[in-house]
């Protein structure tokens, strides 16, 4: 089935280690992206890539850094956790990032960071 | 400051009645407005995207509608089954941002029971 995979599914972390959120998806999309969702706050843009080669910053990037080498992979790296960055994560994708083109989500990686 | 809010926060229904959702924003320059369902568990999953000119779309029995004027978006729900239990978010698109991409500006969702 054509979509997005998320690894992994949960993961308890402790402070200060380094962590990789992965993300594929088959659909052959140019824009990818991650997100973050917080109890009572609606999701927010970490970092996106309008095609492969090419990243940028979105809303709350501080903390994290993500990477483009293919069309069908967008990895989400937390350089060294912290507790803020407990949090539900999203990866999604579109055909293109402007436009009515519709992103299409992940599953989601549930972090807990201690 | 860009802002989707959204009303209820929570909604409790019988099963086969119908329901409208509100979701009211502040976003410039307006792009297009969307209606996602998440599941407990699960990614957003798009029911409707719908630009400047629609006043209405629907998806089966998901109607929303839009006024760009007193920019106020509803979803309406009809005749609601248990497997509409889920979490409805208003999602507002601005132009560019950062002239790279379309910015999604997210509501913190409603969330809908069904019960038998």
């Amino acid at each position: 089935i054509a979509g997005i995979t998320q690894a992994p599914t949960s993961q308890i972390l402790a402070a200060g280690r380094r962590m990789t959120l992965r993300c594929t998806q088959d659909m052959r999309h140019n824009a990818m992206y991650w997100y973050r969702q917080d109890l009572g706050l609606g999701l927010r843009l970490i970092h996106y890539s309008n095609t492969a080669g090419t990243t940028g910053k979105g809303e709350v990037p501080d903390g994290y850094s993500v990477s483009r080498a293919n069309t069908d992979d967008f990895p989400l790296t937390l350089a060294s956790a912290v507790p803020s960055q407990t949090s539900v994560y999203f990866c999604a994708s579109s055909e293109f990032g402007t436009g009515l083109h519709e992103q299409f989500f992940g599953p989601g990686t549930r972090l807990t960071v201690l | 400051k860009n802002q989707v809010e959204q009303s209820p926060q929570s909604l409790i229904i019988l099963e086969g009645k119908n329901c409208t959702l509100q979701c009211n924003y502040t976003v410039s320059p307006f792009s297009n407005l969307r209606w996602y369902k998440q599941d407990t568990g699960r990614g957003p999953v798009s029911l409707t995207i719908m630009t400047f000119s629609e006043n209405t779309k629907s998806n089966g029995r998901y109607t929303a509608t839009l006024d760009a004027d007193t920019k106020q978006s509803s979803l309406h729900i009809t005749a609601s089954q248990l497997s509409d239990s889920a979490s409805y978010i208003c999602v507002v698109s601005a132009n560019s941002y950062g002239g790279a991409t379309n910015k999604l500006i997210f509501g913190t969702g409603t969330l809908l029971a069904v019960q038998p």
